[in-house]
């Protein structure tokens, strides 16, 4: 059964810190890896999709990075702003025809100016 | 664009009553997904759908209907809510293994 845990559990940095937030995952059968973003009370906002072919992707000060055969992905978050206060929440997509995103419990990330 | 819709966004039951949450995407997407979102445990998949007609269950689906009577809408059903269902509702769509694409959510109380 794939699990996905995601370390920490909260963060809190002053602004123009550089982050790293962790996930690892139990089964590299995953066919994309998906990180997200959720302010309080809202849905979630995708960021970045790394295909299991892939390494790494990148989006403005975001880059992820994804290592298979470690189970593990990391989200890199430069020069962090307040604005970037949300919680961040990672997804295996399981390979198979599963069709299923598997979510870790996410990192909570205060930045305060 | 108004991508993924739900409706209510907020609603309080008494146990044992019923309601139907709905979900509406116009993005033309193959797959619907809804989940629910508890303190601490992220997201769980209750119920998904492959395409209009079809539906599979997902991690938590006990206590839960689904119906995909039209491509553009999957409808999460509660035949006799209880306490432990209390929780945020999410709908999602995608086309197949790319980016889910979420709604604002629905917050349940069941008292």
């Amino acid at each position: 059964k794939q699990e996905v845990t995601q370390i920490p559990a909260a963060l809190s940095v002053p602004e123009g810190e550089n982050l790293v937030l962790n996930c690892s995952f139990t089964d590299s059968a995953i066919y994309n890896l998906q990180w997200f973003r959720q302010d309080p009370g809202k849905g979630l906002t995708s960021l970045l999709l790394i295909q299991s072919s892939q390494r790494e992707q990148t989006s403005g000060r975001l880059n992820a990075s994804l290592d298979k055969s470690s189970g593990r992905s990391t989200l890199y978050i430069a020069a962090s702003q307040p604005g970037d206060s949300a919680t961040y929440l990672c997804a295996a997509f399981l390979s198979g025809g599963y069709n299923k995103l598997i979510f870790g419990a996410g990192t909570r990330l205060a930045v305060h100016p | 664009n108004a991508g993924v819709t739900q409706t209510p966004k907020f609603r309080v039951l008494k146990t044992g009553q019923s309601m139907t949450l709905l979900c509406a995407q116009d993005m033309n997407h193959e797959y619907m997904y809804w989940y629910r979102q508890d303190p601490g445990m992220g997201l769980r998949l209750i119920h998904y759908s492959v395409g209009e007609g079809t539906t599979a269950k997902g991690e938590v689906p006990d206590g839960y209907n689904v119906s995909r009577l039209k491509k553009q809408n999957f409808l999460l059903g509660l035949e006799s809510a209880a306490p432990s269902q209390t929780s945020v509702y999410f709908c999602a769509s995608s086309s197949q293994g790319n980016i889910q694409y979420f709604g604002a959510g629905t917050r349940l109380s069941v008292l």
